[in-house]
C-alpha cells in the first residue's frame, strides 16, 4: 500500500470491554512497531515484530495487552478488559527491516475508554 | 533502560528566527538519534537523524548536533516558517528496534 494503514481511526468503548486495533504496514516492510501516545506525552514503545515473531514485548503495560502478526503483514493489538487509563492514541509503524531505523507511522487509532 | 528528556515543552518564535530543541539521553550505548515532526492531527514523520559516529548533520534549514560525552543532542531550525509549526520529538536507540522518545516540543512560529 501507499502507507501504513490503521483502523479504526477512532474507537470509543466502555470500561471492561475488549478492543482490537488493526495495522496494515507498507508492503515489503518486515518490521512492525506499536507505540502509544498519551495526551501531552511522548511515544511509548509497546512491542515490535520482525516478520511474525515478537522478540521484544517489554513495553506492553500489562497482561491485558497482546499483539499478533500473521503472514508477515497485518498486525492486531488487543486490549482486554479496557480501563480508562488505556485511553490514548495507538500508533503503528513499519520499517524495511529491523536495523533500518526509519519508521513510517500510521495515522493512529484514538481509543477512548468511558 | 534508556531515558530521554526533551526541552523545552513549548517554544514560540517569530517567523525568520531560529529555534533550538534539546534532548538528553541516559544510555551511553545509544547510537541512533532521530527527530520526528508531528503536525496537528497527522502522523509523526522523520525529518532528520544522526548516528553516534558523527557530530553534526544538516539538511537545508534543519541541523542536528550530537555531543556523545555529555549525552545530549539538539535540533536547530533556521529561518523558521509558519509550516514549521508542529510538535517535534527526539528519540534515542541502541537496539535499532526500540526507539525511546522524548515528551515532545510544541513549536509555534508566529508571523
Amino acid at each position: 500500500g501507499a502507507g501504513v494503514s490503521q483502523s479504526p481511526s477512532n474507537k470509543v468503548t466502555e470500561k471492561g470491554k475488549d478492543v482490537e486495533l488493526r495495522c496494515d504496514p507498507i508492503s515489503g516492510h518486515t518490521a512492525l512497531y506499536w507505540y502509544r501516545q498519551s495526551l501531552g506525552q511522548g511515544l511509548e514503545f509497546l512491542i515490535y515484530f520482525q516478520g511474525n515473531s515478537a522478540p521484544d514485548k517489554s513495553g506492553l503495560p500489562s497482561d491485558r495487552f497482546s499483539a499478533e502478526r500473521t503472514g508477515g503483514s497485518v498486525s492486531t493489538l488487543t486490549i482486554q478488559r479496557t480501563q480508562q487509563e488505556d485511553s490514548a492514541v495507538y500508533l503503528c509503524a513499519s520499517s524495511l527491516e529491523v536495523g533500518n531505523e526509519k519508521l513510517f507511522f500510521g495515522s493512529g487509532t484514538q481509543l477512548s475508554v468511558l | 533502560g534508556e531515558n530521554v528528556e526533551q526541552h523545552p515543552s513549548t517554544l514560540s518564535v517569530q517567523e525568520g528566527d531560529s529555534a533550538v530543541i534539546k534532548c538528553t539521553y541516559s544510555d551511553s550505548a545509544s547510537n541512533y538519534f532521530p527527530w520526528y515532526k508531528q503536525e496537528l492531527g497527522k502522523r509523526p514523520q522523520l525529518i532528520i537523524d544522526i548516528r553516534s559516529n558523527v557530530g553534526e548533520k544538516k539538511d537545508q534549514r534543519i541541523a542536528v548536533t550530537l555531543n556523545k560525552t555529555a549525552k545530549h543532542f539538539s535540533l536547530h531550525i533556521t529561518e523558521t516558517q509558519p509550516e514549521d509549526s508542529a510538535v517535534y520529538f527526539c528519540a534515542a536507540s541502541y537496539t535499532a528496534s526500540k526507539l525511546t522518545f522524548g515528551t515532545g516540543t510544541r513549536l509555534q512560529v508566529t508571523l
